[in-house]
């Protein structure tokens, strides 16, 4: 079973410049996350998918930040401007919420380490 | 509402034993461990649901003291493939948000 994929791996940006990166889930998982993780942090929650709609997006900076999942499977999170304080890794991970689930296992993608200079 | 993971870094030669805690001022649901290597993607260990439960995976095991809102990762004759960062994740009832430590970075030496 194939994991999280998550595109590009790397990328370097000046600052005011857009970017985003993209996140194709564990095939069959309704769940998707987007975390971003500071250097020497734990991940942090940005959004939370159940299908298409955005369950949790209170910890999203909705000025510059956005992110889609038009078909309730992969999505794109996008930042424009970009500043020099997003420079971070942006982690995807999914999960499979089955009926009867107390609690759900949630799978990371590798990241997109995102450099603003 | 972070928890708070300890200590930090250790660091073991090949074969010792190792003990690392995650605690909350609130109270849990679940606890889920993860690893991560430099570079790569946290990797899921085991989730703890309840108090008091134990669970283990391979020489990885894990507690719940859901009295003392704690949860402790027990390594034993740890192999040098343990290195890395250990992150707790915590979420509270009715909630499935996950909220991780600040991690706690494991050396093993040869």
């Amino acid at each position: 079973e194939a994991g999280v994929v998550q595109s590009p791996r790397y990328k370097i940006i000046e600052k005011k410049q857009p970017v985003a990166f993209w996140c194709n889930p564990i095939s069959g998982h309704n769940t998707l996350y987007w975390y971003r993780q500071n250097l020497g942090q734990g991940p942090e929650l940005l959004i939370r998918y159940e299908n298409e709609e955005a369950v949790d997006d209170s910890q999203l900076p909705k000025d510059r930040f956005s992110a889609e999942r038009l078909k309730g499977v992969d999505s794109t999170l996008k930042i424009q401007p970009a500043e020099l304080g997003d420079s971070a890794v942006y982690l995807c991970a999914s999960s499979s919420h089955r009926l009867g689930d107390k609690v759900n296992t949630q799978y990371f993608g590798p990241g997109t380490r995102l450099t603003v200079l | 509402q972070q928890p708070v993971q300890s200590p930090q870094a250790v660091i073991l030669r090949e074969g010792e034993d190792a003990v690392i805690n995650c605690s909350s001022s609130k109270a849990l649901y679940s606890v889920h461990w993860y690893r991560q290597k430099h570079g790569e993607a946290p990797v899921f260990l085991m989730i703890l649901l309840k108090g008091g439960e134990q669970k283990g995976h391979e020489k990885i095991s894990a507690s719940f003291n859901e009295k003392k809102q704690q949860s402790s990762l027990y390594l034993t004759a740890s192999q040098l493939s343990y290195s890395g960062t250990y992150f707790c994740g915590t979420a509270f009832f009715g909630n499935e948000k996950l909220t991780f430590g600040t991690g706690t970075r494991l050396t093993i030496i040869p």
